[in-house]
Parts: C-alpha cells; structure tokens; sequence
C-alpha cells in the first residue's frame, strides 16, 4: 500500500482563495519532503524542500511567498497555494525519503493532487 | 546543473515484445530512480540505482547503470498492457539530498 499519502486528490478552488494540500508519511518518519508540479504531458519540476522544524528551500524562480510550506511534525508537510490563479492550476506531488531503505534511501511520491482554479 | 535525457519519448509495442528505455545523464549518477506514472496519478517506485555495473529486476522489468554512471536502461521483457504508462527516471541531484530531478519520460503504449 501507499506509504506516502496525499489529500485532497482534486481540488477545485475560487480565484484569489488559498488552498492547503497535505502530504503524510504513513509508515515512516520524514524530516525532509519534497514538493513538485507537474504540468500536463510535461515531466516534474521541484518546487521546494520541506524541512522539518525549519524553513523550506525553494528552487529557482519559485515565489515563497505564493507556495507556503509547513512541516509541521515529521509526518506531516502542507503546500498551500495562497492567493490562486488559474495559471496556479496544476498537478501537485510530495515525496520523502524512506529512511528505513539503508543507505539507498528509496523515494516514494505520494498520489498527487490536482488543482483546478477558476 | 545535470540534465536527464530520456529515449525515446514515446513508444508502441505488440503485447508480448520487450523494449528498452534509456536514460542518459550529463554527469555522474550517484542515484538513478526509475517510476512508472499513469497520466495524471503518482509515481510508482521500480528500482533504485546506485553502483557502477549494478543490474535489478522486478517480475519483468530489468534496470541496468553503466560503469561510467552517467547510462542506464529500463528493459522489459514480454510486454503486456499493465505496463503501459509513462516511465520516467529521476536523479539525486547532489548526491543523496533525495531531491530528484527527471527525464522527460517515456510514454509506452502496449497493443493488445
């Protein structure tokens, strides 16, 4: 079964609403997560990393202040899209690393979510 | 930075063939991921990478990392319909931070 999990799934949202999208690791502890996007037919792009206790690290052109990260606790880190637009509308995607691979450290991504903003 | 490159981009096969994705990278690998995604979906973990030479297998689905580290191949062998989807291979970007960046994926249609 899923060992990270996501929700919502889909989301529909307002123009100028925020929306919070949840990612859990079920079985594991995770004190980094990751976050992506993913546009259609198109591969994934990083976001941003979630830390646990500490501010996230974005990646280049990504606006802070537009994609909030909070990790809350080490099974939990939420992406709320403040202020959408529909250009905001996308596929959403976690992952975190299963510290109980050993050294190999195997990624798993969770289910994703879709944001529709109208 | 490093860049991913997938072969090819999208591919048709009679059910019962094998086929072989490739994925090239600009430097040396130290983690090759390989996932399988419905259009749409989450990833679904394959196989992990991480020794110059190493091989993997799954059921049907063999990955291989060249001993250089910078190649590696999805094989699969008898295709069948579940296997349609989108391939796509991450890489630890530097090195075991589990920030992954991918190819453009492969998209493999399986005809019955």
């Amino acid at each position: 079964g899923a060992v990270v999990s996501q929700h919502p799934s889909r989301v529909i949202c307002k123009s100028g609403t925020s929306v919070k999208i949840e990612c859990r690791s079920l079985d594991f502890q995770a004190t980094t997560m990751f976050w992506y996007r993913q546009f259609p037919k198109q591969s994934l792009m990083l976001m941003a990393t979630s830390n646990e206790g500490s501010k996230a690290t974005y990646e280049q052109g990504v606006e802070k202040d537009k994609f909030l990260i909070n990790h809350a606790s080490l099974t939990l880190s939420t992406l709320t899209v403040t202020s959408a637009h529909p250009e905001d509308s996308s596929f959403y995607i976690c992952s975190a690393r299963d510290p109980r691979t050993g050294s190999g450290n195997t990624i798993y991504f969770g289910e994703g979510s879709w944001l529709t903003v109208v | 930075s490093q860049e991913l490159e997938q072969s090819p981009q999208s591919l048709i096969v009679q059910e019962g063939k094998n086929l072989t994705i490739n994925c090239t990278s600009s430097k040396t690998l130290y983690g090759l991921y390989w996932y399988k995604q419905k259009y749409g979906e989450g990833l679904i973990f394959l196989m992990m990478l991480q020794k110059g030479g190493e091989e993997k297998s799954h059921e049907k689905i063999t990955a291989k990392l060249d001993e250089k580290k910078q190649q590696s191949s999805l094989h699969i062998t008898a295709s069948q319909p579940s296997h349609a989807g989108i391939y796509l291979c991450g890489a630890d970007n530097a090195g075991n931070t589990g920030k992954l960046i991918f190819g453009q994926g492969t998209t493999l249609q399986v005809k019955p």
